[in-house]
């Protein structure tokens, strides 16, 4: 069964950076995009980027350029997101999630989450 | 950036009634929309793609509609393990996600 496991939470603080990996199984990971979703507590869900595996090609959202990078390992079926720069307005829950390539695309599978942390 | 917005941002209803969230794009999206469900502590769970298809293993009491701008995600018969936050998602111009409808049960 498909399955997307996420690294745990962290503690950083503020002007650090943080690496979140995603580990993938069940499926071609390199078949497959990898996107990244936060959530701070109480708020919405909030799209951060894409990253194509096989090609390791990443798109990112405006708000995030220059902050973000997105990568993987294709041998451990493992993507990661680097999140730099830290704020105490970056706490939140990160989650990666699967879609197919292209626009008629939909996140079928979740990790369960990796909470970040940013205090001083 | 295509902007998503969802209405009402909060509803209570009985078991059994109909509900309807609608969710309107900033532009034409033609049918890339994406509806989810988020239960508190655990990851969204895909319910509608492109705008009107139910996901394997979904309810058929959830049904997605609409095109364009426009879009809806209904629940013909309200039950107590719908009680989640909704999201739409549109997937035609980068991602953008709603800001959420919480759908209490009263």
């Amino acid at each position: 069964q498909v399955q997307l496991v996420q690294s745990g939470a962290e503690v950083k603080k503020p002007g650090a950076s943080v690496k979140v990996s995603c580990k993938a199984s069940g499926y071609t990971f390199t078949s497959y995009d990898i996107n990244w979703v936060r959530q701070a507590t109480g708020q919405g869900l909030e799209w951060m980027g894409w990253m194509n595996p096989n090609s390791g090609n990443a798109g990112y959202a405006p708000k995030f350029q220059g902050r973000v990078t997105m990568t993987r390992n294709t041998s451990i079926s493992t993507a990661y997101m680097d999140l730099s720069s830290l704020r105490y307005e970056d706490t939140a829950m990160y989650y990666c999630a699967r879609s197919a390539f292209g626009a008629d695309s939909y996140f079928d599978y979740w990790g369960q989450g990796a909470l970040v942390t940013v205090s001083s | 950036d295509i902007q998503m917005t969802q209405s009402p941002s909060s509803l209570s209803a009985f078991v059994g009634d109909r509900i309807t969230i609608t969710c309107r794009a900033s532009q034409s999206i033609s049918s890339y929309l994406n509806w989810y469900q988020q239960k508190p502590g655990k990851a969204p769970k895909l319910l509608i793609y492109a705008a009107s298809n139910l996901q394997n293993g979904v309810p058929s009491r959830f049904s997605g509609s609409g095109s364009g701008t426009d879009f809806t995600l209904t629940i013909s018969s309200l039950q107590p393990e719908d009680s989640a936050t909704y999201y739409c998602q549109q997937t035609y111009s980068a991602r953008t996600f709603g800001q959420g409808t919480k759908v209490e049960i009263k």
